[in-house]
């Protein structure tokens, strides 16, 4: 098994550009979820799905959407970047009922 | 809405002291969980705790669940330079719920 994979590794967007970040599993599992980490703030929680077809907001989505359309795949967009949204970024997942949560290597994210 | 404060923010400790990092919750937890993240790397679970005064223990590492379910802490005996990292407590109000990170302990070990 991969385990859980982000694409890309590094980016550097100009402000008001778009892009997405990519996400997958290959562990069959129901729940994932974005976060970012900051210096000194933690992970925080964008948005996260607890099953192809459904998702939620987290504790700081404004500026990202999501979408769940398989159970593999869960895809991070930024509509239209900003500086603020210099972060990194990690994509983790886990099976419905199971504690353990499996996080991805993480995207490195400038808005310049 | 839900909060998790986590101290200290870092821990400069000699190779062989203890350290502690302490978890604090505004609300009520269903369970807590804890992870460990090297520097450069991505999270990793080291453990949950679920009921209430629950201790557990992992080699050198002791995890404690407050009575009132609301902090947690994690002691680590006798430091190793291989302990080096961040490590963060999260919380869960519901098993279905979101999980709430803190800030995070950085532990800094001088050989």
């Amino acid at each position: 098994n991969a385990g859980v994979t982000q694409t890309p590794k590094f980016q550097v967007l100009k402000t008001g550009q778009s892009m997405t970040l990519q996400c997958a599993q290959d562990m069959n599992h129901e729940y994932m979820s974005w976060y970012r980490q900051d210096p000194g703030m933690g992970l925080r929680l964008i948005h996260y799905s607890v099953g192809a077809g459904i998702t939620d907001q987290g504790e700081v989505p404004n500026g990202y959407n999501v979408s769940r359309s398989t159970t593999e795949d869960f895809p991070l967009r930024l509509l239209s970047a900003a500086p603020s949204q210099t972060s990194v970024y990690f994509c983790a997942s886990r099976k419905q009922g199971a504690s353990e949560q499996y996080f991805g290597p993480g995207t490195r994210l400038t808005v310049t | 809405g839900q909060q998790v404060m986590q101290i200290p923010q870092y821990q400069h400790v000699q190779e062989g002291e203890d350290f502690t990092t302490y978890c604090n919750s505004s609300t009520t937890l269903s369970n807590i969980q804890w992870y460990k993240q090297r520097p450069g790397g991505h999270p990793v679970f080291l453990i949950q705790l679920v009921k209430s005064g629950e201790v557990k223990k992992q080699k050198r590492l002791t995890f404690q669940f407050g009575e009132a379910k609301k902090n947690s802490s994690l002691h680590i005996t006798a430091t190793q330079t291989t302990d080096v990292g961040t490590y963060f407590c999260a919380g869960q109000k519901s098993n279905t719920g979101k999980l709430i990170f803190g800030q995070g302990t950085t532990l800094q070990v001088k050989p």
